[in-house]
């Protein structure tokens, strides 16, 4: 099955200890990026990345890192957590949807992370 | 600085009646829109798309109108059910950029 998958679903942390979120997808897209929902708010992009060795800001990239050494693996680091980045996080790659012309966004399930 | 505990916006209908969700965007370089819907737990899901060169797009039960002009954009829901409760999330994007901006959402609950 087609999928996007992150991990873990939970997190709860404290501030200062770093942390890892993984992404995942099984379809061969080139593009995947990262996004952050806080209530009331749509998502945000943190980073992006087009392509393998290829990465690039969002819009709210301060006090995240990404790394893309393969196609397929899209990690999310935080090397010394805020409790401002509490929030729900998710990842997504975009490519052609089965049949089409169109490119589509594929999502993650996200992650809840907490930060104390 | 941050609100804390903003409300989206609620939509409420009855099952049967048609829903209309509106979403404004501000870029006028985008040129290609989307419409997702989340539900409770899991990740947005794609709906229906539009490009810029077109102002209207059917799908199943779904339909989405783009106005350029005062660069807003509506999607349809016929029949709405209640599987239909979720919030629905407009998306714009710049396909010279690649960059895909999401507006806050909208909150559809669905009466039976």
């Amino acid at each position: 099955e087609a999928q996007v998958t992150q991990n873990p679903r939970y997190l709860i942390t404290v501030t200062g200890k770093k942390l890892t979120v993984t992404c995942s997808q099984n379809m061969n897209h080139e593009y995947m990026s990262w996004y952050r929902q806080d209530p009331g708010r749509g998502l945000r992009q943190i980073y992006y990345s087009m392509n393998v060795e290829v990465t690039d800001k969002g819009d709210v990239p301060e006090g995240y890192k990404v790394s893309r050494k393969e196609k397929r693996n899209f990690p999310l680091i935080l090397e010394s957590p805020s409790p401002n980045q509490t929030s729900l996080y998710f990842c997504a790659s975009k490519g052609l949807a089965a049949g089409t012309n169109n490119e589509k966004l594929f999502f993650g399930s996200g992650t809840q992370l907490s930060v104390l | 600085g941050e609100s804390v505990g903003l409300h989206l916006p609620t939509l409420s209908v009855q099952e049967g009646d048609n829903s209309i969700i509106n979403c404004a965007y501000s870029n006028s370089a985008s040129d290609y829109f989307i419409w997702y819907k989340q539900e409770s737990g899991k990740g947005p899901q794609f709906i229906i798309d539009i490009r810029s060169n077109m102002d209207k797009r059917q799908g199943q039960r779904v339909t989405v109108l783009l106005n350029k002009t005062v660069k807003h954009l509506s999607l349809q829901i016929a029949a709405t059910q209640p599987g239909d409760s979720a919030v629905y999330f407009c998306a714009e994007m710049d396909t010279g950029r690649r960059a895909l901006t999401f507006g806050s959402g909208t909150r559809l609950q669905v009466q039976p």
